[in-house]
């Protein structure tokens, strides 16, 4: 069975820090889909990536980046030069090749930036 | 483009009560899935729709159950409520049913059971 472990349930960074996002998965499946998502207070869930098994590529997006490697079964997230609006809940979500659109959901990281 | 809307937003309820909680997906789109949020399990798929169809469900009770409408509008049905029935509840609407496809969540519907 999928599953996906957030081992940071709470980071506490200071304005301008970098900051790092742990996602470990696991899957049988050899054809899978990765995903991030922001919370922020409000509620409604953000899409921010998503990173099929066969493109390891790392991707950047303005300040943020993501570090996916299937040798160590990780999908890292980095914010470069943190603002104050990034204060959020970010979820890693895994979702395999014939289950549709389900998502299996990490733990989620709450991420507080302070000015 | 209108993104998902769930109605209503906020709802308490008292326990053995049902309720039921409405998802209208973005415009186009087909595949409408349900999940729940608490503080203790974290974000739980229940269940998606496509095409009128229950595609796939997730490890809860019968007491929870859903349909699609022929204009992808998705409703929920959480019958005898239990107080950990509590949460957000989350629809993410989708253009088709392909894992690969970006899932758009609305903004919740928060059930209190008292």
């Amino acid at each position: 069975a999928q599953k996906v472990t957030q081992a940071q349930t709470e980071i506490s960074v200071v304005e301008k820090e970098d900051v790092t996002l742990d996602c470990v998965y696991e899957t049988r499946d050899t054809t899978y889909y990765l995903f991030w998502y922001k919370q922020p207070p409000s509620g409604e869930l953000v899409f921010l990536i998503r990173r099929n098994s066969f493109d390891e590529q790392n991707e950047i997006s303005g300040r943020y980046s993501w570090n996916f490697q299937k040798s160590t079964s990780s999908f890292n997230f980095t914010i470069t030069a943190s603002q104050v609006v990034d204060s959020a809940v970010y979820f890693c979500a895994l979702s395999e090749n014939n289950a549709g659109n389900m998502l299996t959901f990490g733990g989620g990281t709450r991420l507080m930036v302070k000015p | 483009k209108a993104g998902v809307t769930q109605t209503p937003r906020y709802l308490i309820k008292t326990r053995g009560q049902q309720v039921t909680l409405s998802c209208s997906p973005i415009s186009g789109h087909r595949s409408v899935s349900w999940y729940q949020q608490t503080p203790g399990q974290g974000l739980q798929f229940l269940f998606e729709y496509f095409s009128e169809t229950q595609r796939n469900k997730g490890n809860f009770p019968g007491r929870f159950s859903g349909r699609q409408f022929s204009n992808s509008r998705s409703e929920m049905n959480v019958s005898t409520l239990e107080l950990g029935d509590s949460a957000l509840y989350l629809c993410a609407s989708s253009f088709t049913g392909a894992t690969r496809n970006e899932q758009f969540f609305g903004p919740g519907t928060r059930l209190t059971v008292l």
